[in-house]
């Protein structure tokens, strides 16, 4: 079945280390998101990537960081300069932009903790 | 800031009620909306999506309709069952280039048996 594959589920990150979530997509889809949720703030948008090699900030960009270097994966890297990384992260994928069918796909999220 | 507003914020209905959530958007140049659902702790699962010629899609005992003109979608769920206790999720996909998705605060929704 295609879909998206986050990982880890839980993820422990100590103060001052860097710490990288996996999003692997099978759905032959163009563009990936990666999107933070918190309790009742609803999700914000961290970053996209519509192609291979490109990506944008999204609204809260600071402290994370990605790569695209093959259409099926979009790592996200929570770097020490994100100063409030506690949060449940979850990465999405769509069709073309060109597409009528345009919608989104997520996958199970991964929970980043603090310790 | 365009935003997305869900009505009501919390519901409580018995088995079996027909149910309604609303959504309202601010802006009017949205190419898609899509209508998801959250269990706790876990990701988001698409329930339906209406594209911006569409005034209305089904699935199952799920209907969501879309008036663009007003701003506003609604997501019909007919013979509730405890089953679907989740949290819905409206989200529009924005006309620009880059094809964003703004989401709602959602509605958390319990059907009691």
């Amino acid at each position: 079945d295609g879909g998206i594959t986050q990982s880890p589920k839980y993820l422990f990150r100590k103060e001052g280390q860097n710490v990288t979530l996996s999003c692997e997509q099978n759905l032959n889809h163009d563009a990936m998101y990666w999107y933070r949720q918190d309790p009742g703030q609803g999700l914000r948008l961290i970053y996209y990537s519509q192609i291979v090699n490109d990506f944008q900030k999204g609204d809260i960009a600071e402290g994370y960081s990605v790569s695209r270097e093959k259409k099926e994966s979009f790592p996200l890297t929570v770097t020490s300069a994100q100063k409030n990384p506690t949060a449940f992260y979850l990465c999405a994928s769509s069709i073309g932009t060109g597409r009528a069918n345009y919608g989104y796909t997520f996958g199970s999220g991964t929970r980043l903790t603090v310790v | 800031k365009q935003e997305v507003t869900q009505i009501p914020a919390a519901l409580s209905v018995p088995e079996g009620e027909n149910l309604v959530l609303n959504c309202s958007f601010t802006d009017s140049a949205i190419y898609n909306l899509q209508w998801f659902r959250q269990d706790p702790g876990k990701g988001l699962t698409s329930l339906l999506l209406i594209q911006s010629s569409q005034r209305e899609q089904t699935s199952g005992r799920l209907n969501a309709s879309l008036d663009k003109s007003s701003g506003r979608s609604t997501l019909y769920i007919a013979a509730s069952q405890p089953g679907d206790s989740a949290t819905y999720l409206c989200a529009y996909i924005s006309s620009g280039s880059a094809r964003q998705l703004t989401f709602g605060s959602g509605t958390q929704l319990t059907v009691l048996p």
